[in-house]
């Protein structure tokens, strides 16, 4: 059981760029997310799905998407990556009120 | 909506002392309370929760939190740190009902010196 896995741990874009970073679950959660961390600012929530084929919004959505073909996978994609989305991007399964984090992704955009 | 402030962005204390993070909420509906820890390089990990009952809960590491709903607190303490402790502590809320969203604190970076 790997729980939540995310792929790449670690990125470098130039301005522009367009990227994927993956998520994966094998414990059959149907709600995942995904947050960025940012020094002195916590987490916030950029997507969320509640099940497949269902997305939505969170606090910083703009410059990502997000589809949810199936339980597993949740994908964001950065379509013109730029500076700002320098960060560290964790995704998220939840089951009832416990939250399962990954190991995070660190993106830097040049 | 929900905000959450974390009073302390670093706290310096040595081992074997007492240490106290801070964290106060904003809400207009009843939440579940919770702490996560992060150690260096490491994803976030539930540190412990309140949902509902006894308002002081514990971790199996010593640490606990007390909800103080006049108040809208819910402070982590450790009677006593170890280095092991070395960690960054996010506070983090979620309101019953509606689409749940986990909302999260600044985070506190504890650091324990020897």
């Amino acid at each position: 059981n790997a729980g939540v896995t995310q792929t790449p741990k670690f990125q470098v874009l130039k301005t522009g760029q367009s990227m994927t970073l993956q998520c994966a679950q094998d414990m059959n959660h149907e709600y995942m997310s995904w947050y960025r961390q940012d020094p002195g600012m916590g987490l916030r929530l950029i997507h969320y799905s509640v099940g497949a084929g269902i997305t939505d919004q969170g606090e910083v959505p703009n410059g990502y998407n997000v589809s949810r073909s199936t339980t597993e996978d949740f994908p964001l994609r950065l379509l013109s990556a730029a500076p700002s989305q320098t960060s560290v991007y964790f995704c998220a399964t939840r089951t009832g009120v416990e939250q399962y984090f990954g190991p995070g992704t660190r993106l830097t955009v040049t | 909506a929900q905000s959450v402030t974390q009073l302390d962005s670093q706290v310096p204390v040595f081992e074997e002392a007492p240490v106290e993070l801070r964290c106060n909420y904003s809400s207009s509906v009843s939440v579940y309370l919770f702490w996560y820890v992060q150690y260096p390089n490491q994803g976030l990990q539930l540190l412990l929760k309140y949902l509902s009952g006894s308002t002081l809960v514990e971790s199996i590491n010593g640490f606990e939190a007390e909800f103080n709903k006049s108040q809208t607190s819910f402070h982590l303490r450790k009677p006593s740190v170890h280095i092991s402790d070395t960690a960054e502590y996010f506070c983090a809320v979620r309101p019953f009902g509606g689409a749940q969203k986990l909302v999260f604190g600044q985070g506190t970076r504890l650091t324990i010196n020897p």
